[in-house]
């Protein structure tokens, strides 16, 4: 199966500095990359996500950047606000199957 | 359009006493997932559904779990009996398809506490 690291496990930013999150898997072979944001109480919501026939996505404040000869993806969240707070999650996917990291708690401080 | 709809959202029982999820997908979904996501980590999944047929369940713990959807739409998971070690938020997801790049829409969940 799949193994996804993600780091950090918690972060903490000025609001309108930028935070970035990393992740790196295990099987060359994982060709889908989404990430979820996850707020208290509530299920994972994806906010982007990147194909592994593409380097980088853009939507908004919110970016996705992927390297496949390193086997590493990274969110990039700019200008970052206080509803940014929550936690996120990054996943690959392997034999039909999404293998999530353990998250990150952002914390946007006003 | 609605998303997926989880019930009960909390549930607390005793320990040795059943429990049953419900989880409706969203509308055209084929491919329904119930995954387990203990506090401060990431979903693990435990089931897969491609419309009535679970095509992965090789994480489910079969001696006390089950689960079922019968017309390939809803779908229900079942701990008989809970233990402890149960106490977790249980989630359901639904995609289009099954293939490795179908988005897959999360659930509210149902967070589970056996005492």
């Amino acid at each position: 199966g799949e193994n996804v690291e993600q780091h950090p496990s918690t972060l903490s930013v000025q609001e309108g500095d930028s935070a970035v999150i990393k992740c790196t898997y295990s099987d060359s072979a994982s060709n889908y990359f989404p990430w979820y944001k996850q707020e208290l109480g509530k299920g994972p919501q994806l906010i982007i996500d990147i194909r592994s026939n593409v380097g980088e996505k853009k939507d908004q404040r919110i970016a996705v950047t992927l390297n496949k000869t390193a086997k590493h993806f990274s969110l990039h969240i700019t200008e970052t606000q206080p509803e940014d707070s929550a936690v996120y999650f990054c996943a690959a996917t392997y034999g039909n199957q999404f293998y999530f990291g353990t998250g990150t708690s952002l914390t946007v401080i006003p | 359009e609605a998303g997926v709809v989880q019930s009960p959202r909390y549930k607390i029982i005793e320990k040795k006493q059943p429990v049953a999820f419900w989880c409706n997908p969203i509308s055209g979904h084929n491919t329904l997932y119930w995954y387990l996501q203990n506090l401060g980590q990431g979903p693990e999944l435990l089931i897969r559904y491609e419309n009535e047929e679970a095509v992965d369940d090789s994480q489910l713990p079969k001696d006390r779990f089950s689960a079922e959807r019968l017309k390939g739409v809803d779908s229900t998971l079942k701990i008989q009996p809970a233990e402890l070690g149960d106490s977790a938020v249980y989630l359901c997801a639904s995609s289009l398809g099954a293939g490795d790049t179908d988005t897959q829409y999360f659930g509210p969940g149902t967070r589970l506490t056996v005492l």
